[in-house]
């Protein structure tokens, strides 16, 4: 089955800074990743998604990468700022989306 | 157009009572996801509908949780004899399709019932 880890349950950056958010999955069939955000009290958010025939992918601020070699996938936020303060999941797509454990992203001012 | 959306928004009930939460999805998504989330974890899934079936139930705790979607629209997942450690925030999402037919199937969320057991 699906299995997928975070390398860190809470990152702290100050603002203005880049922060990057790993997650790493072990089915090497999966076509599909998704990144949401989940700000307190509220259900998660899309941020951003990748296929599998794609290693990067940019949107606003946001940046996704995905290294199929090592089965691994980041998000990279550049300028963080107060507001990207939340939980980040990872998700991957196979016959379903599985969900990754959630990292929180605190952002000192 | 509307997002999901989901009610109660909070239910405290006592231990043992039965409780039903609702979730009206996006319209036209033919699939529906219930989850459950305890304080600061991650996503628990707990079943998924195709239409008006639940190919995969395999998530849900107990006997005591069960679920159905009428229409292929509403669903609503019942607890009964409800229990202290059933208390945590239940989300609902919707997707155009569960699968990648070639396709995004990213799903959307509501805000959640947050269900307290005293």
């Amino acid at each position: 089955g699906e299995s997928v880890g975070l390398h860190l349950p809470t990152l702290s950056v100050q603002e203005g800074d880049n922060s990057i958010i790993n997650c790493a999955y072990s089915n090497s069939a999966s076509d599909y990743f998704i990144w949401y955000k989940q700000e307190s009290g509220k259900g998660p958010q899309f941020i951003i998604d990748i296929r599998s025939n794609m290693d990067k992918r940019q949107g606003q601020r946001v940046t996704v990468l995905l290294n199929k070699t090592v089965k691994h996938l980041s998000l990279q936020i550049a300028a963080t700022q107060p507001g990207d303060s939340a939980v980040y999941f990872c998700a991957i797509g196979g016959n379903m989306l599985t969900f990754g454990g959630g990292t929180r992203l605190m952002v000192k001012p | 157009g509307a997002g999901v959306s989901q009610s109660p928004s909070n239910k405290v009930t006592e231990k043992g009572k039965d409780v039903e939460l609702r979730c009206d999805p996006i319209s036209g998504h033919t699939a529906l996801y219930w989850y459950r989330q305890s304080l600061g974890q991650g996503l628990e899934f707990l079943i998924y509908f195709q239409g008006n079936s639940a190919p995969d139930k395999s998530g849900l705790p107990s006997d005591r949780f069960s679920a159905e979607r009428t229409g292929g629209s509403v669903s609503t997942l019942t607890i009964q004899r409800t229990q202290q450690e059933d208390s945590a925030v239940y989300l609902c999402a919707s997707s155009l399709s569960p699968s990648p037919t070639g396709g995004r199937y990213e799903q959307y969320f509501g805000p959640g019932t947050r269900l307290t057991v005293t």
